[in-house]
């Protein structure tokens, strides 16, 4: 049974770069049958997906936050991570990391599992 | 603003039976994608509830069931107990915007 881990800060400046990972158990992040991803939730709010990356090395970004996002993979440790730069108050949210699983046609995918979350507050 | 729309929230007894709606569009839901649905109890992770429109993932009970049709999905919830007292969110993919997975803004279940 895959489980994910999210690890990193809980607390940030405003303009620092917010730093997660993913520890992923039970399964391979080189597994050509999933993707993988970070969605976040601001306190109160719905679900906002952020990044995804794929076996092969591709990357998907929300275009909300293309300019300011990052998320890569370590087959070596099975984990992947995120870097979002230059945060703001706007960003305190609680980030998951997901694997994303996919079904018959491009598009039609779904998230399963989540992992836990982690609350990350950007303050000064 | 939410690509896809949701009720904020919705109520019932125990007992009853609650549906959520789940609006997209032509780029989304219309354009065929899957619509799937996750319940996040409170203070807790999103947990995948239904997937490709109206599959449940094992372990999920039969009293969730959801439908598609047109630019729309539904969520049913029958035989409503206090535990499915949670959050409830639709998701799909739009093609409008270059690889764009997207989520309604939620719907809060409150059982009576």
């Amino acid at each position: 049974q895959v489980q994910l881990q999210e690890s990193g800060p809980g607390l940030l400046k405003p303009s620092e770069t917010l730093s997660l990972t993913c520890i992923v158990s039970g399964g391979s992040i080189s597994s050509s049958r999933y993707f993988w991803g970070w969605i976040r939730q601001p306190p109160g709010k719905g679900l906002e997906w952020i990044a995804i990356i794929y076996y092969s090395g591709s990357t998907y970004y929300n275009p909300s936050l293309k300019s300011r996002v990052t998320i890569s993979g370590d087959t070596s440790k099975n984990q992947f991570s995120l870097k979002l730069n230059s945060v703001t108050a706007a960003d305190t949210a609680v980030y998951y990391c997901g694997r994303l699983c996919q079904g018959y046609k491009y598009g039609d995918n779904w998230f399963d599992p989540w992992g836990q979350g982690t609350l990350v507050t950007v303050s000064s | 603003q939410s690509v896809l729309t949701q009720p904020p929230s919705v109520s019932g007894a125990p007992g009853q039976t609650v549906t959520i709606s789940c609006t997209g569009s032509s780029s989304n839901i219309g354009a065929g994608y899957d619509v799937q649905w996750y319940q996040q109890l409170p203070g807790r992770a999103p947990k995948l509830l239904i997937y490709g429109n109206s599959k449940w993932p094992s372990g999920v009970p039969d009293r969730f069931s959801a439908s598609k049709s047109g630019s729309s999905a539904s969520l049913a919830i029958t035989g409503l107990q206090a535990e499915d007292e949670a959050d409830y969110y639709c998701q799909s993919y739009d093609s409008s915007l270059s690889d764009y997975w997207v989520f309604g803004g939620g719907t809060k279940l409150t059982v009576l």
